[in-house]
């Protein structure tokens, strides 16, 4: 069974700062990994998507790094910004019978960025 | 449409009461999924339907609770005999075959048993 494990379960940073969220999961055997937005009370807006031959993917001040063999992926986020305040999911992906995808999340990591 | 569509967004209910929830996915989205979120964790899959077939359940997809997408567009969440554990946010998502499995998320359904 597929278990993806966030840390920290929450972060609070100055404005400006740089900061690394981490994802671990237990099965290498994954389709992609994508990394996920949600706000308070709403649902989840899409960030970076690495597909398991991809190294890293990069979207403005974001950068997300893919390690499959031994399991790993982070999320880099360049001069953080008040905006930045939400919870952050990473989950896996893996093909279903017929084609569709299921994902398996992490808990989030929390993070406030204070001014 | 810009976007998958949930109703209602919050629901209040009193344990043992019958409650249904309606997701609009994308148009032309043939993959329509479900997902449960409870307080303080990741959503977790319940099921799966591409076109109007019902592909895949998750265990925790119990009797109570029966899924249908009649035509292959909009889907139905029914839970029977809700109890207070079934108090959740309720997550649709949609996509499309060509799509690396890149999926849509609706803004979810709150349900709070009472």
């Amino acid at each position: 069974k597929q278990e993806v494990t966030q840390i920290p379960a929450a972060l609070s940073v100055p404005e400006g700062e740089n900061l690394v969220l981490n994802c671990s999961f237990t099965d290498s055997a994954i389709y992609n990994l994508q990394w996920f937005r949600q706000d308070p009370g709403k649902g989840l807006t899409s960030l970076l998507l690495i597909q398991s031959s991809q190294r890293e993917q990069t979207s403005g001040r974001l950068n997300a790094s893919l390690d499959k063999s031994s399991g790993r992926s982070t999320l880099y986020i360049a001069a953080s910004q008040p905006g930045d305040s939400a919870t952050y999911l990473c989950a896996v992906r893996r093909i279903l019978t017929g084609g569709g995808n299921k994902l398996t999340f992490g808990t989030g990591t929390q993070l406030k960025v204070e001014l | 449409d810009t976007g998958v569509s949930q109703n209602p967004r919050h629901k209040i209910t009193k344990r043992g009461q019958n409650v249904t929830f309606r997701c609009d996915p994308i148009s032309e989205h043939n993959r329509l999924y479900w997902y449960r979120q409870t307080l303080g964790q990741g959503p977790e899959f319940l099921t799966y339907f591409q076109n109007e077939a019902q592909l895949e359940k998750s265990r925790l997809l119990s009797d109570r609770f029966s899924a249908e997408r009649p035509k292959g567009s909009f889907s139905t969440l029914e839970i029977q005999r809700t109890e207070q554990g079934d108090s959740a946010m309720y997550l649709c998502a949609s996509s499309l075959d060509s799509s690396m499995g890149v999926a849509f998320f609706g803004q979810g359904t709150r349900l709070t048993v009472v």
